[in-house]
C-alpha cells in the first residue's frame, strides 16, 4: 500500500461547486498533516494544515480523521482560479526530532466558467 | 526578489555528464531539501539536509549527491547524468520548530532538466 494515496482526478466542476478530495495514508506514526496546491508547472504552495479538530479557512475545509486514517479537503464555492492539483501531504516523525514530508501523487482539479 | 531561488531554471544536458544544481534561501531556514518530480509519480525526496554539517538521504538518492556550503546554499550533482533523471527539480527550506515539528516547506521554483 501506498504511503499517501489519492485519487489522481480529474475533477471538473463547474464555478459556484461544492467539490471533496479524499486522501489515505499508511503510516499511522504519522504527525502533521497538510494540503499543498501546485500550479501548472509551478512548485507547491502549502494551502493548509490540517489538525484533528478540523479547520476552515474561507472556501476551504480540511478534516482529519486519525482512526480511519485519512485526510479530506471540501472546496466550496469553485472559482475559475482554484484550478490546480491539490496535494495530500503527510509528516512523520523519524527517531527524537527529525520528520520528513511524505506527498501524495495529488488530485487535479480543473473548474470550469 | 523570491525568497527560494534555483539556477539554472531550465538544463539539457547529455548522458554521462556532470551537472550541478544551485538552491540559494534568504528565508535564514536551517532545513534544505531537494525533491524531483515525475509525471505521476509525485514529489520524491533525493537528500535532506538539517543544518550545515547534517546530509541526509532521501528515498531516491543513488546516482545524485549534495553539498550544504552555507545555511543558505544547497546544491544537488549529478556526478554522471542518465536520462531517467530527466525530471522537474525542486528545492525547499523549513523552519526547525521546537520538539521537532516541521511546518511549512517552501519551494523554490523548479529546474527542468532534460538528459539526452
Amino acid at each position: 500500500r501506498k504511503e499517501v494515496e489519492q485519487d489522481p482526478g480529474p475533477f471538473n466542476v463547474p464555478e459556484g461547486a461544492t467539490v471533496a478530495f479524499n486522501c489515505t495514508y499508511s503510516n499511522s506514526a504519522s504527525q502533521s498533516f497538510f494540503w499543498y496546491r501546485q500550479d501548472c508547472r509551478k512548485e507547491p504552495k502549502l494551502l493548509m494544515s490540517v489538525y484533528s479538530s478540523g479547520n476552515e479557512d474561507g472556501r476551504f475545509t480540511a478534516q482529519l480523521n486519525r482512526a480511519s486514517q485519512y485526510i479530506s479537503l471540501l472546496i466550496r464555492d469553485s472559482k475559475l482560479s482554484d484550478s490546480a492539483t491539490y496535494l495530500c501531504v503527510v509528516m512523520l516523525q523519524l527517531g527524537g526530532s527529525q520528520g520528513n514530508l511524505i506527498f501524495g501523487k495529488g488530485t487535479k482539479l480543473s473548474v470550469k466558467p | 526578489d523570491a525568497d527560494v531561488t534555483q539556477t539554472p531554471r531550465n538544463r539539457i544536458t547529455k548522458t554521462g555528464k556532470r551537472i550541478m544544481l544551485e538552491c540559494s534561501q534568504t528565508k535564514g531556514h536551517d532545513r534544505m531539501y531537494w525533491y524531483r518530480q515525475d509525471p505521476g509519480l509525485g514529489l520524491r525526496l533525493i537528500y535532506y539536509s538539517f543544518d550545515v554539517k547534517d546530509i541526509n538521504k532521501g528515498e531516491i538518492s543513488d546516482g545524485y549527491s549534495v553539498s550544504r556550503q552555507a545555511q543558505a546554499k544547497f546544491s544537488l550533482s549529478l556526478e554522471s547524468a542518465i536520462p531517467n533523471q530527466t525530471a522537474l527539480y525542486f528545492c525547499a527550506t523549513s523552519e526547525s520548530w521546537g520538539q521537532g515539528r516541521i511546518e511549512t516547506q517552501y519551494f523554490g521554483p523548479g529546474t527542468r532538466l532534460l538528459v539526452l
